[in-house]
């Protein structure tokens, strides 16, 4: 069956690293998106994609990166995380952007910056 | 720029009672409307859409929702709720303006919890 993964699915790390979050899926879909989790502020869109190549910003872009090579693929990069990036990150897909089209979500990751 | 309201952040029911969540949306243009839901530990999953047609729609596990679209809301109701609709509810609102969507843009949610 076709689905969309993520991993990590736990992540500590500590302030200024550099963190990738990997997020594959196999529906074939063109567009993909990562979102934030935050209690009290739902879900925000940092940046997605509508097929190779190409990459938006979202919402809250700021810190953060992506790239898509393939149709599978779209790592969200933390260039040099912060405390205030502690989170649950969702990748989610989407067929195209015809009306009426729904997303996709992965399990999430849970990203920790101490 | 979109935005969605959802107007009960907590809400305690008890089982078989009946459930109405409040979403309202800003934006003078055309929109598809969502609700996900995440059970604990879970994914998001799509619980029901609009988009276009009759205003009253279904969804999964006797949940509905109705567009009114002179009030820019999209309410969800469930007649008699069980224990297993214990979760985090979301309504989601996706804007088209001409050349496509961009991602959703979601309420902060409401944190149902059903008592037996």
């Amino acid at each position: 069956d076709a689905e969309i993964t993520q991993s990590p699915r736990h992540k500590i790390t500590e302030t200024g690293r550099q963190v990738t979050l990997a997020c594959h899926q196999t529906w074939n879909h063109n567009n993909m998106f990562w979102y934030r989790q935050d209690l009290g502020h739902g879900l925000r869109l940092i940046h997605y994609s509508y097929g190779v190549h190409d990459t938006n910003k979202g919402e809250v872009s700021d810190g953060y990166s992506v790239s898509r090579s393939n149709t599978e693929d779209l790592p969200l990069t933390l260039e040099s995380a912060a405390s205030s990036q502690t989170s649950v990150y969702f990748c989610a897909s989407s067929e195209r952007q015809l009306q009426g089209d729904e997303q996709f979500f992965g399990p999430g990751t849970r990203l920790t910056v101490l | 720029a979109q935005s969605v309201s959802q107007h009960n952040h907590h809400v305690i029911l008890s089982e078989a009672a009946s459930l109405e969540l409040g979403c309202n949306y800003s934006y003078g243009g055309t929109v598809n409307l969502f609700w996900y839901v995440q059970y604990p530990g879970q994914h998001l999953q799509l619980l029901l859409k609009y988009f276009s047609g009759d205003p009253l729609v279904k969804g999964i596990k006797g949940f509905e929702a109705e567009f009114i679209k002179s009030k820019f809301s999209f309410n969800l109701r469930k007649p008699s709720v069980q224990w297993s609709d214990t979760a985090e509810y979301f309504c989601a609102v996706k804007a088209y303006s001409g050349g496509g969507a961009d991602g959703l843009t979601f309420g902060k949610g409401t944190h149902l919890i059903i008592q037996p």
